[in-house]
């Protein structure tokens, strides 16, 4: 079955403890996305990644990294997380073929206390 | 325009009556445009990518236009249900390929 997983799907954990959320995605997609939700702030974008060892800001980059070593897995990690970044936390991932829709994994919910 | 913009912000409706909102997107290096379903908590649901002007593509009661030449999209809802009330998310992706970007979405409810 095609499908984005993420892992943990809930993790409540302290400021400044480096954390990593995994995804993974089992379509062999070029593009892979990282975005998170807030209330009132609809779907912002952390990072995106085109292709392996490729990678760029998206529009709240900060606090945050990525890596793209292989192509079907693209980590998010908190380095030492905050509370303002408690958040629920999606991945992504599409082909770059024009008429291919972009898959959604199922959610991370992250609290920072 | 330079973002994905999508009004109204929010519609409230009642059971039965149609809708409609509308996506503006950037009309230079246009490649195609996705409209997702989002309810809160869960992922958002792909409804339809379209790429070419003059697009139209019908889902159920749900249905949407493409104007790539002046750069917006329709959705619309026929006979709206409660069920419907979600987030309609548009995004558009330009540059043969590039960057998926999103806008704030509208937020629709609809009341028995």
């Amino acid at each position: 079955e095609a499908q984005v997983t993420q892992n943990p799907r809930y993790l409540i954990t302290v400021t400044g403890k480096k954390l990593t959320v995994t995804c993974s995605q089992n379509m062999n997609h070029e593009y892979m996305s990282w975005y998170r939700q807030d209330p009132g702030l609809g779907l912002r974008q952390i990072y995106y990644s085109m292709n392996v060892e490729v990678t760029d800001k998206g529009d709240v980059p900060e606090g945050y990294k990525v890596s793209r070593k292989e192509k079907r897995n693209f980590p998010l990690i908190l380095e030492s997380p905050s509370p303002n970044q408690t958040s629920l936390y999606f991945c992504a991932s599409s082909s770059l073929r024009q008429a291919d829709t972009q898959y959604f994994g199922p959610g991370t919910r992250l609290t920072v206390l | 325009i330079l973002n994905v913009e999508q009004s109204p912000q929010s519609l409230h409706v009642q059971e039965g009556d149609s809708t409609n909102f509308t996506c503006s997107f950037p009309s230079s290096n246009f490649y195609a445009l996705h409209w997702y379903r989002w309810e809160t908590a869960k992922s958002p649901e792909a409804l339809f990518v379209m790429t070419l002007n003059g697009d139209e593509k019908k889902k159920g009661r749900i249905s949407a236009t493409l104007n790539t030449k002046e750069g917006y999209s329709y959705l619309y809802i026929k006979g709206s249900q409660p069920e419907d009330s979600a987030t309609y998310l548009c995004a558009s992706r330009g540059n043969q390929g590039g960057k998926l970007i999103f806008g704030q979405g509208t937020e629709l409810s609809v009341k028995p």
